[in-house]
C-alpha cells in the first residue's frame, strides 16, 4: 500500500530553521518525482519544491535560497530543510508524489512561524 | 510562471444537479499536464483527474474533465452529498507547477 507520512512541523520563531520529513512506503522516492506543497490557513495550495528522479530540483521563487529539498534513499524518505523562516511560511506542508498528477499525498504537517 | 484562474469562486447547487467548473491558464498547457483535485476540510487534496480528462484510480464516473490549450473544465454530472468541497486545478508541465485558487461547491 502506498503511504506518505510527514513529520517535523512545529512552532518556530521568525529566522529559525526546521526540517520536515516524509516517510514513503509502497514505492521508491528515488524513482519518482517528489513534491512539497503547502497551504496557509484558510488559503489555497502552493507548490513549494520538486525533486526529480535524476536528482534535479526546483523551487518556488518565494522559498528559493532558503529551502532545500532532498531525499535519503536508504530510509526512503523525503526532506525539506527550511531556513530563515518567515511569518508568511506558516502553513500545512504536504509531501506528494507526482505521477500523472499528484496522486498520493501525506496527511500534512503544520509549520507555524511566529514570535 | 503559468497563472491559473478558476471560476466561479463559489458554486451553490443542490444534490443531483450538474456542476461545471472552469480553469483558465495564462498560457497554453499541454493536456498531459492538467489535473483537478478535491479537498474537504481538514483533509489533504485528492486527485480526481489527470491529463485533463483521465480519471484517477477509484474516482466515480460522474466526474469528468475536458478542455485543451488554455481552457479546461471539470464536470460533476450529478452532485452527491459527499461532493460538496473545494476543487483546485493544477498544471504540472512547467516548473513551478501552479494551482488555481479553487472553486467552492456549496450546498444550496
Amino acid at each position: 500500500e502506498v503511504q506518505l507520512v510527514e513529520s517535523g512541523g512545529d512552532l518556530i520563531q521568525p529566522g529559525g530553521s526546521l526540517r520536515l520529513s516524509c516517510v514513503a512506503s509502497g514505492f521508491s522516492v528515488t524513482s519518482n518525482y517528489m513534491n512539497w506543497v503547502r497551504q496557509a490557513p484558510g488559503k489555497g495550495l502552493q507548490w513549494v519544491s520538486i525533486i526529480y528522479s535524476d536528482g534535479s530540483t526546483y523551487y518556488a521563487d518565494s522559498v528559493k535560497g532558503r529551502f532545500t529539498i532532498y531525499r535519503d534513499n536508504s530510509k526512503n524518505t523525503l526532506f525539506l530543510q527550511m531556513n530563515s523562516l518567515r511569518v508568511e511560511d506558516t502553513a500545512v506542508y504536504y509531501c506528494a508524489r507526482l505521477l500523472g498528477g499528484l496522486d498520493y499525498w501525506g496527511q500534512g504537517t503544520l509549520v507555524t512561524v511566529s514570535s | 510562471e503559468v497563472v491559473l484562474t478558476q471560476s466561479p469562486g463559489t458554486l451553490s447547487l443542490s444534490p443531483g444537479e450538474r456542476a461545471t467548473l472552469s480553469c483558465r491558464a495564462s498560457q497554453i498547457i499541454s493536456v498531459s499536464y492538467l489535473a483537478w483535485y478535491q479537498q474537504k476540510p481538514g483533509q489533504a487534496p485528492r486527485l480526481l483527474i489527470y491529463g485533463a480528462s483521465s480519471r484517477a484510480t477509484g474516482i466515480p464516473d460522474r466526474f469528468s474533465g475536458s478542455g485543451s490549450g488554455t481552457d479546461f473544465t471539470l464536470t460533476i454530472s450529478s452532485l452527491e452529498p459527499e461532493d460538496f468541497a473545494v476543487y483546485f486545478c493544477q498544471q504540472y508541465g512547467t516548473s513551478p507547477g501552479t494551482f488555481g485558487p479553487g472553486t467552492q461547491v456549496d450546498i444550496k
